[in-house]
């Protein structure tokens, strides 16, 4: 089955700064790669999501980069705001199957004023 | 639309107990999930559903069971709780499987002792 890996675990960022989180996968079929934002307490919220048909994705302030080769994308936040501090989980699908998602383990971002 | 739900938001079983969690989703989704989350192992898929009547399990189906006898409504059900199902249950549900965005309720948290 698919494995998802995610680093850092916790990061902290000036506010305004950048922050980068990475994941690779390990199943080559997968082809769907959502990012998902985790507030105290709350179910987890779609924030990005990118297909493999295509390799960068961008929305306002977020991006998301897919490298199909080497297995691996990424989240990108600029200019970093009090509100994105939370809990962010990527995840990878089975090869578009009925299954549900596979998640990474999550990273705390932390906003520092 | 509510979306997804989840009853009850918060319950404490002792060992050996039973109980169900309902989940009911609005957005007349064919695809719904049932996920725990662990401190430090992100969601981990227990059973889902690609339609009425239909269930499969996950990665972590032991100890559960489920029933999706209404298109809206998915079940996920404890026979005997055991501390080890200490966790916060989320239910998903997505339009068209593992390739599409899934919409997460806010939680089930169950502690059982």
């Amino acid at each position: 089955g698919e494995n998802v890996e995610q680093h850092p675990s916790t990061l902290s960022v000036q506010e305004g700064d950048s922050a980068v989180i990475k994941c690779t996968y390990s199943d080559s079929a997968s082809n769907y790669f959502p990012w998902y934002k985790q507030e105290l307490g709350k179910g987890p919220q779609l924030i990005i999501d990118i297909r493999s048909n295509v390799g960068e994705k961008k929305d306002q302030r977020i991006a998301v980069t897919l490298n199909k080769t080497a297995k691996h994308f990424s989240l990108h936040i600029t200019e970093t705001q009090p509100e994105d501090s939370a809990v962010y989980f990527c995840a990878a699908n089975s090869g578009g199957g009925a299954d549900g998602l596979t998640f990474g383990k999550g990273t705390h971002l932390i906003i520092q004023p | 639309n509510a979306g997804v739900t989840q009853t009850p938001k918060f319950r404490v079983l002792k060992t050996g107990q039973s109980m169900t969690l309902l989940c009911a989703q609005d957005m007349n989704h064919e695809y719904m999930y049932w996920y725990r989350q662990d401190p430090g192992m992100g969601l981990r898929l227990i059973h889902y559903s690609v339609g009425e009547g239909t269930t499969a399990k996950g990665e972590v189906p032991d100890g559960y069971n489920v029933s999706r006898l209404k298109k809206q409504n998915f079940l996920l059900g404890l026979e005997s709780a055991a501390p080890s199902q200490t966790s916060v249950y989320f239910c998903a549900s997505s339009p068209g499987g593992s390739f599409y965005e899934q919409y997460f309720g806010p939680g089930t948290r169950l502690t059982v002792t």
